[in-house]
């Protein structure tokens, strides 16, 4: 079973609307990651916050709005989205940024733009 | 800066076959090396990884990789395959050095298994 935790499953939102994305980790982890999976493409790292502070932030568009308010909680904030943002989101957690104990995903979200 | 590289993105097989997952990486530093699995409509779910030490390691579910550093290569093999092991698997690379990088996976390689 999963440790982290993602709402919703599903999402279908409109261009114009704004939605977030929930992310809930109790593994005591102190890193926490967005990555954006697409059909065909590898999965690409959007966001990395590290006790709570974002330290990597990989060109993603403004439209994408990460919070973390505290080490086991990751928002993602969407607004004035494309239908090429469709795709599954996944939320995950390492103990360290270094990641070698590897990293705890969550199910994801799977979003859809219309 | 690290890159993975997995040769094949389908591989189709009968249960009790073996079958081998290739993944080549390039990076300038150490690294750490991982596979994931993920099952249709679900998160990724650790297999195995490389850290230091040993070059064969033994994962879940009957899995094992080894780690070629001159070939720069970390293949997942499984001695006999069964049809739940049908999934999309992932390699991932991470630097070693203290500064750390999240992990970069691959385009990852659909296991087929038929009966």
């Amino acid at each position: 079973e999963t440790g982290v935790t993602q709402t919703p499953r599903h999402l279908v939102m409109g261009m114009t609307n704004k939605k977030s994305l929930k992310c809930e980790q109790h593994l005591g982890h102190n890193a926490m990651y967005w990555y954006k999976q697409s059909a065909k493409k590898p999965l690409e790292l959007m966001f990395v916050y590290s006790l709570e502070e974002r330290v990597e932030n990989n060109s993603v568009p403004s439209r994408f709005s990460p919070e973390c308010p505290n080490s086991s909680h990751l928002f993602l904030h969407l607004h004035t989205l494309q239908p090429e943002d469709s795709a599954l989101y996944l939320c995950a957690s390492s103990q360290t940024r270094q990641g070698g104990l590897g990293y705890t995903f969550g199910s994801g979200t799977r979003l859809t733009v219309v | 800066a690290q890159s993975v590289t997995q040769l094949d993105s389908q591989v189709p097989v009968f249960e009790e076959a073996p079958v081998e997952l290739r993944c080549n990486y390039s990076s300038s530093v150490s690294v750490y090396l991982f596979w994931y699995v993920q099952y249709p409509n679900q998160g990724l779910q650790l297999l195995l990884k490389y850290l230091s030490g040993s070059t064969l390691v033994k994962g879940i579910n009957g899995f094992e990789a080894e780690f070629n550093k001159s070939q720069t290569s970390f293949h997942l093999r499984k001695p006999s395959v069964h049809i739940s092991d049908t999934a999309e698997y992932f390699c991932a690379v991470s630097s070693s050095n203290q500064a750390g990088t999240a992990l970069i996976f691959g385009k990852g390689t659909t296991l087929s298994v038929s009966s």
